[in-house]
């Protein structure tokens, strides 16, 4: 049963564009959304994350969008930079622990 | 500040051996995860960790693995025996709090570990 699905197994984006990576969720009970980031042979490291009491959290070139009455939220980078180059897993808070979606991989062409 | 450290990197064992894995959360922090990533999949939590006690273990597969947390400070994962789908990474992960304002938790480096 998944309750986070990232349904875009991969993303390419020009550098200097917008990269705009999404995610469904199925419960709404949900109240806390996060999005983190990871580099090969790394763990995940924290990016940015958004209350359900929000509907949009800006952090320099990250902003995160939901949409509660979709259940989507979405995350978009610009202007996107090679280093951004990774895999990008959304995840939920439920309870006391997180689950991640699957993952995005991103790939930002010089 | 010192990251979380987790080792070994890497470990390939036969099917049915057994492996350890070592983790050491960022100092102070009470809260301890484990999750499990397969290839092509995101993390899932085998088992959480509040100082010494475990809140959430319901996804620990308990016939074959185990963990424990002795002291409120490092931990160790078991997997007796392996099988060959228990290749995967195994990630750690420490927070301060259950309930930070952030809720944001941070990730070790990772095992993987190949079962052949």
């Amino acid at each position: 049963d998944q309750q986070v699905k990232q349904n875009s197994p991969s993303l390419s984006v020009q550098e200097g564009r917008i990269s705009i990576l999404n995610c469904d969720y199925t419960n709404s009970m949900f109240d806390y959304f996060l999005w983190y980031k990871k580099y090969p042979a790394e763990g995940p490291t924290f990016l940015i994350s958004i209350s359900s009491i929000k509907d949009k959290n800006e952090d320099g070139r990250f902003t995160v969008f939901l949409n509660k009455s979709a259940k989507h939220l979405s995350l978009h980078i610009v202007p996107s930079q090679p280093g951004d180059s990774a895999v990008y897993f959304c995840a939920v808070r439920y309870g006391n622990k997180l689950v991640f979606g699957a993952g995005t991989i991103l790939r930002v062409k010089s | 500040e010192a990251g979380v450290a987790q080792s070994p990197r890497y470990k390939i064992i036969e099917k049915r051996q057994s492996v350890a894995f070592w983790c050491n959360p960022i100092s102070g922090h009470a809260t301890l995860y484990w999750y499990q990533q397969i290839l092509g999949q995101g993390p899932k939590l085998l088992i959480q960790f509040q100082n010494n006690g475990v809140v959430d273990d319901s996804q620990l597969p308990k016939d074959r693995f185990s963990a424990e947390r002795l002291k409120g400070v490092d931990s160790t994962l078991k997997i007796q025996p392996a099988k060959l789908e228990d290749s995967a990474v195994y990630l750690c992960a420490s927070s301060s709090s259950v309930q930070g304002p952030t809720y944001e938790q941070f990730f070790g480096p990772g095992t993987r570990l190949t079962v052949l």
